[in-house]
């Protein structure tokens, strides 16, 4: 089944304590992003990768590192979390069509991340 | 920076009715805009979406109307079902294969179909 797994779904951690967020896609899409989603925020962007080892800044990326070793992972790290980063992410996945052209974006399920 | 508008907020219409939900962005450059429907406690999903070279599709009850010189778009859904209840996201994206590129999500709006 074509999907985009994160893990963990659930996150209670502290201030300062190094995590990771693991996303895995099995569709071997190139663009890979990771989202934040707050309310009153909608869905914003905190890094994505265009494809292996090509990663960029979203419109959120403070706090935050990416690293695209592989095609199909895309883990997000908090080096050092604080509780402003607490909040539901999302990690999602998609293709450049034919043209070039960024297709259909597939959402992972989310992991809701609490900082305290 | 680019921003990309939703309106309005939170929507609420008697079942059988017509929804329509608004979006303007800021980004000429944009090419490519998404709508997504979440429902609780699941990630976005992509319901429709339009690229810059058309101007309306449709599909079933889900269009999509595009201006590009007034730089706004919009969601209609026509006939409302229960099942339509959720919060809608609209996106613009210049991104290319070639460039790299952010996607630029709206602020979301809750559909509420009253039965």
């Amino acid at each position: 089944e074509a999907q985009v797994t994160q893990n963990p779904r659930y996150l209670i951690t502290v201030t300062g304590k190094k995590l990771t967020v693991t996303c895995s896609q099995n569709m071997n899409h190139e663009y890979m992003s990771w989202y934040r989603q707050d309310p009153g925020l909608g869905l914003r962007q905190i890094y994505y990768s265009m494809n292996v080892e090509v990663t960029d800044k979203g419109d959120v990326p403070e706090g935050y590192k990416v690293s695209r070793k592989e095609k199909r992972n895309f883990p997000l790290i908090l080096e050092s979390p604080s509780p402003n980063q607490t909040s539901l992410y999302f990690c999602a996945s998609s293709l450049f069509n034919s043209g070039g052209h960024l297709d259909t974006q597939y959402f992972g399920p989310g992991t809701r991340l609490t900082v305290l | 920076g680019e921003n990309v508008e939703q309106h309005p907020s939170t929507l609420s219409v008697q079942e059988g009715d017509s929804a329509v939900i608004k979006c303007t962005y800021s980004d000429s450059a944009s090419n490519y805009f998404p709508w997504y429907k979440q429902e609780l406690g699941k990630g976005p999903q992509l319901i429709i979406d339009i690229r810059s070279n058309v101007g309306e599709k449709k599909d079933q009850r889900i269009a999509v109307t595009l201006n590009k010189t007034a730089k706004h778009f919009s969601l209609h859904i026509t006939e409302t079902q229960p099942e339509d209840s959720a919060v809608y996201f609209c996106a613009a994206s210049s991104a290319r294969y070639s460039s790299a590129s952010k996607i630029i999500f709206g602020s979301g709006t809750r559909l509420s179909i009253r039965p």
